[in-house]
C-alpha cells in the first residue's frame, strides 16, 4: 500500500543518549537501505540489508552506530552516545530486487527521514 | 571511490525555459544512474533511472541522458514550471552484486520564476 514510512519524523536529543530510528519498508521490498544527509552535504550510505544475508554496513560512520531488521520487514538504526556531529536527516529506502513484470526494479523508494538535532 | 558531481549548484530560471541540468561521476563502471528531486522537508522522490546499457529514459517532460565512458549524465527539463522547483540529485549505483549501493552528488537547487 503505502510508501516508506520513517518514525519519528523529528528526534531533538541531548549528547551522550542514545537514540532509535525506524523504517517500515513497502511491504514485499527485500532491499533496505539507510542514508545519512548532513547540512550542506550530500546523502552518504550507511547500511544496506537484502534478504537473510549479512549486512553490508560498510557506511556506518563508527561503532555508535548500528541497524537490525527483524523478519526482512521493519529496519531500526541505533545510535549511541549520539554526538552533535551526528545530526543530520536519516533516509531509509527500499527496493523490489525481482523483475515484475517487465517493470525497473532497481528504483529505491525513500521514506520522509527522520531530523535528528544533537544538542 | 566513487565522485558524483553536480553543476550548477543553483538555478534560477523563468517559468516556460528549458534547462539542463549536468552530473558527472569518475568511476565509469557503474551498475545504473538514478535522478531524483527532493523537496523542502521531504523525502526524494525518483524521477528516472538509467541502466548502465542504456542511453537515455524519458519521462513526460524529462528526458535524463547517460555517457558511461565519459562520466556523464544530463536532466533535460522542458517547458519548466513553478512547481519543478525544488533540489534535483544525480545518483550513481555502483557494482556490488545486486546492492546497487548509490553515491549521491550534492545536488542543484533549481529555482522556477513566474
Amino acid at each position: 500500500g503505502a510508501g516508506v514510512s520513517q518514525s519519528p519524523s523529528n528526534k531533538v536529543t541531548e549528547k551522550g543518549k542514545d537514540v532509535e530510528l525506524r523504517c517500515d519498508p513497502i511491504s514485499g521490498h527485500t532491499a533496505l537501505y539507510w542514508y545519512r544527509q548532513s547540512l550542506g552535504q550530500g546523502l552518504e550510505f550507511l547500511i544496506y540489508f537484502q534478504g537473510n544475508s549479512a549486512p553490508d554496513k560498510s557506511g556506518l560512520p563508527s561503532d555508535r552506530f548500528s541497524a537490525e531488521r527483524t523478519g526482512g520487514s521493519v529496519s531500526t538504526l541505533t545510535i549511541q552516545r549520539t554526538q552533535q556531529e551526528d545530526s543530520a536527516v536519516y533516509l531509509c529506502a527500499s527496493k523490489l530486487l525481482l523483475t515484475s513484470g517487465g517493470l525497473s526494479t532497481d528504483t529505491q523508494y525513500f521514506g520522509p527521514g527522520t531530523r535528528l538535532t544533537v544538542l | 571511490k566513487q565522485e558524483v558531481t553536480q553543476i550548477p549548484a543553483a538555478l534560477s530560471v523563468p517559468e516556460g525555459e528549458n534547462l539542463v541540468l549536468n552530473c558527472s561521476f569518475t568511476d565509469s563502471a557503474i551498475y545504473n544512474l538514478q535522478w531524483f528531486r527532493q523537496d523542502p522537508g521531504k523525502g526524494l522522490t525518483s524521477l528516472l533511472l538509467i541502466q548502465s546499457s542504456q542511453r537515455e529514459q524519458t519521462s513526460g517532460r524529462l528526458n535524463a541522458s547517460l555517457d558511461k565512458s565519459s562520466g556523464r549524465s544530463t536532466l533535460y527539463i522542458a517547458a519548466s514550471q513553478p512547481g519543478d522547483s525544488a533540489t534535483y540529485l544525480c545518483a550513481v549505483g555502483g557494482i556490488t552484486g545486486t546492492a546497487s549501493k548509490l553515491t549521491f552528488g550534492t545536488g542543484t537547487r533549481l529555482q522556477v520564476t513566474l
